[in-house]
């Protein structure tokens, strides 16, 4: 079974609208870490945010957002007003404290932001 | 500027022929981790390596061996055993005080023709 799913495999969006990456987990760990990577077309991954599973606040950088619900087990991304340089490969990943901190990704949504 | 590099950012070899990914970095990090990622998918764990003169497999070993002689370093050998060696490999590594955030080099794709 998937351990990371995110369900959104390709979004496309105009410039300046807000946009949701979705992404739900699965683990049986009390202790675990979220994360959020992008993949721009370069294709280095850039490390954008990690949480773990004690601090479900919100967090918010700059057009960034994040939303953590352990009741549902999921680790929402947000872009608003977003720009064309937004465009790349958002992955969403897990890594848990009895599997020696190995991440698991998930698939990865492209996200298209059209001029 | 402190960074993980991988060389070079394309390669090319012929089927059957062993051929070593480079990866350094000059972070000072203990762990590091060899991924390969293929069109549409996610991430798959080769290796890693959380200390100088050892490794363990990953999910997807078969196929390729590493070396962890040097703290610094971390070269992937993809051998003529790989039946599907084409696809692009990331280097990452993670410091001891966050050792669950991995921070990746730019890649290389290899093309075995």
């Amino acid at each position: 079974a998937q351990k990371v799913t995110q369900a959104q495999t390709e979004i496309s969006v105009v410039e300046k609208e807000d946009v949701t990456l979705d992404c739900v987990y699965e683990t049986r760990d009390t202790t675990y870490y979220l994360f959020w990577y992008k993949q721009p077309p370069s294709g280095e991954l850039v490390f954008l945010i990690r949480r773990n599973s004690f601090d479900e606040q919100n967090e918010i950088s700059g057009r960034y957002s994040w939303n953590f619900q352990k009741s549902t087990s999921s680790f929402n991304f947000t872009i608003t007003a977003s720009q064309v340089v937004d465009s790349a490969v958002y992955f969403c990943a897990l890594s848990e404290a009895s599997r020696d901190d190995k991440i698991i990704f998930g698939k990865g949504t492209r996200l298209h932001i059209l001029p | 500027d402190g960074g993980i590099t991988q060389s070079p950012k394309y390669l090319f070899r012929k089927e059957g022929q062993n051929v070593t990914l480079s990866c350094e970095q000059n972070l000072n990090h203990d762990a590091m981790y060899w991924y390969r990622q293929d069109p549409g998918q996610g991430l798959r764990l080769i290796y890693y390596s959380q200390i100088v003169n050892d490794f363990q497999k990953g999910d997807i070993a078969e196929g390729y061996s590493v070396s962890r002689e040097k703290k610094e370093s971390f070269p992937l050998t993809v051998t003529s055993a790989q039946k599907n060696p084409t696809a692009f490999y990331l280097c990452a590594s993670s410091p001891p005080a966050f050792a669950d955030t991995q921070y990746f080099g730019p890649g290389t794709r290899l093309t075995v023709l």
